[in-house]
């Protein structure tokens, strides 16, 4: 199976940089995935790591590190409308196919 | 906007009923993936299908089937519906061959049973 873990909560200041963590375990590895949710709203795609290291893109870097199970999100020069869930998705061998399974999420709270 | 459809956004319903809800993927993508996501809770993997056939399947109850129909559009069915069966569906479809392989999701389908 798959099992993904991250921090529920976190704060942040606006203008600040924050770092969302995730641990993950799965088998035949293919993919992890960063995606940003608003409150009732759909999940959006933010960056994909496949290999190790480190993915930038504008404000939001994301790296990974296969051997560790582990990756980070890592958001720049926050900003109010930053304030969101952060899902960490993993795909993985499921029955011959490949799944993407999500962590809970991490709620961010950009404050002033 | 993702380029996948689903309907209808919001549902209100009594225990015991029975809805279906449909999802329309983004064109020319062959996988539907369906998710479930309770309040506060992550998003919960129910079933895949690609091009017309069941892939993969998550926690999906007895109570819930799904298919996927040769216009590669795809709907959910949910019977003897609980209380917990409130929450926000989401499908999502993803093209085949795409080297990052992210998910597309709709908007959802807020279903709420009283």
């Amino acid at each position: 199976g798959q099992n993904i873990d991250q921090p529920t909560e976190m704060t942040a200041t606006e203008g600040a940089i924050v770092q969302i963590n995730c641990t993950y375990q799965t088998s035949g590895f293919n993919g992890l995935f960063w995606y940003q949710q608003h409150a009732g709203e759909a999940p959006t795609f933010l960056s994909y790591n496949v290999l190790d290291g480190l993915e930038e893109k504008g404000r939001f870097s994301s790296f990974l590190s296969r051997s560790k199970g582990y990756s980070y999100l890592l958001l720049k020069e926050l900003q109010m409308k930053d304030s969101a869930s952060y899902l960490c998705a993993v795909r993985g061998d499921s029955g011959g196919y490949q799944k993407v399974t999500f962590g809970i999420g991490t709620k961010l709270q950009v404050i002033p | 906007d993702s380029g996948v459809t689903q309907t209808p956004k919001h549902l209100i319903t009594a225990t015991g009923q029975r809805v279906t809800l449909r999802c329309s993927p983004r064109s020319g993508d062959l996988s539907v993936y369906w998710y479930q996501q309770s309040l506060d809770q992550g998003l919960q993997f129910l079933i895949q299908y690609y091009n017309g056939e069941e892939r993969a399947k998550g926690n999906i109850l007895e109570r819930f089937s799904a298919q996927q129909f040769p216009d590669l559009h795809s709907e959910l069915n949910l019977s003897s519906l609980e209380l917990g069966d409130s929450a926000l569906y989401f499908c999502a479809s993803s093209p085949a061959g795409q080297p990052t392989g992210e998910l597309f999701f709709g908007e959802g389908s807020r279903l709420t049973v009283l």
